[in-house]
């Protein structure tokens, strides 16, 4: 596609539920990240996934959170058991390559936990 | 964790003046990259400067780096009111495979 997309755009969820995230990132990008923005505050980094490399995933905020991509491509972020603490926008980009490169970003998908 | 830190958290000026924004970080980069978001979603890349660089500019934006100090700084000149926006900076570690990490941001207000 043209650029990053994401979905869903708004995602509203009871606490307890679980929930999946998930992001189409530009083709050819070989760099893909997660990251989860709070109302007011800068990007927290969640995970980072580099070709075939094993991802960092040393953001992840605790074992309810976790991500894959599948194929180089697709990325899917879920959260497990979520709570309201979670309610933020989860935002994903990608890049050709590593933190030397311009990143894309999605729109974001924004995530209420009631 | 947060490699950078932008400062000041706020800046309100008038159209036509000059907005300076600064950022700190930690440890060795490869390279900064300033980032500007407009209503809290997708944010959208300025200008990137790499640690053998002192300054940059593209357009209005002119970007320094020290890396001594550890430190960058952005200027906008002559602001326009769809300025108003926040920035981010941005850097990568000097380790291969890290990821992109940001700051907490510097929300511009410019009025006209």
């Amino acid at each position: 596609g043209a650029g990053v997309s994401q979905s869903p755009s708004n995602k509203v969820t009871e606490k307890g539920k679980d929930v999946e995230l998930r992001c189409d990132p530009i083709s050819g990008h070989t760099a893909l990240y997660w990251y989860r923005q709070s109302l007011g505050q800068g990007l927290e980094f969640l995970i980072y996934f580099q070709g075939n490399s094993a991802p960092d995933k040393s953001g992840l905020p605790s074992d309810r959170f976790s991500a894959e991509r599948t194929g180089g491509s697709v990325s899917t972020l879920t959260i497990q058991r979520t709570q309201q603490e979670d309610s933020a926008v989860y935002l994903c980009a990608s890049s050709l390559g590593t933190g030397g490169t311009e990143a894309f970003f999605g729109q974001g998908t924004r995530l209420t936990v009631v | 964790s947060q490699q950078g830190e932008e400062d000041p958290q706020a800046l309100s000026i008038q159209e036509g003046e000059n907005a300076t924004m600064n950022c700190s970080y930690k440890t060795s980069i490869n390279n900064l990259q300033w980032y500007r978001q407009n209503s809290g979603r997708g944010l959208v890349h300025l200008i990137l400067i790499r640690s053998n660089e002192r300054e940059k500019h593209s357009g209005r934006l002119r970007v320094t780096l020290d890396t001594s100090k550890k430190s960058s700084s952005l200027l906008i000149t002559a602001s326009r009111a769809a300025d108003t926006a926040s920035y981010f900076c941005a850097t990568d570690y000097n380790q291969a495979g890290t990821a992109l990490i940001f700051g907490k941001g510097t929300t511009l207000s410019v009025s006209s």
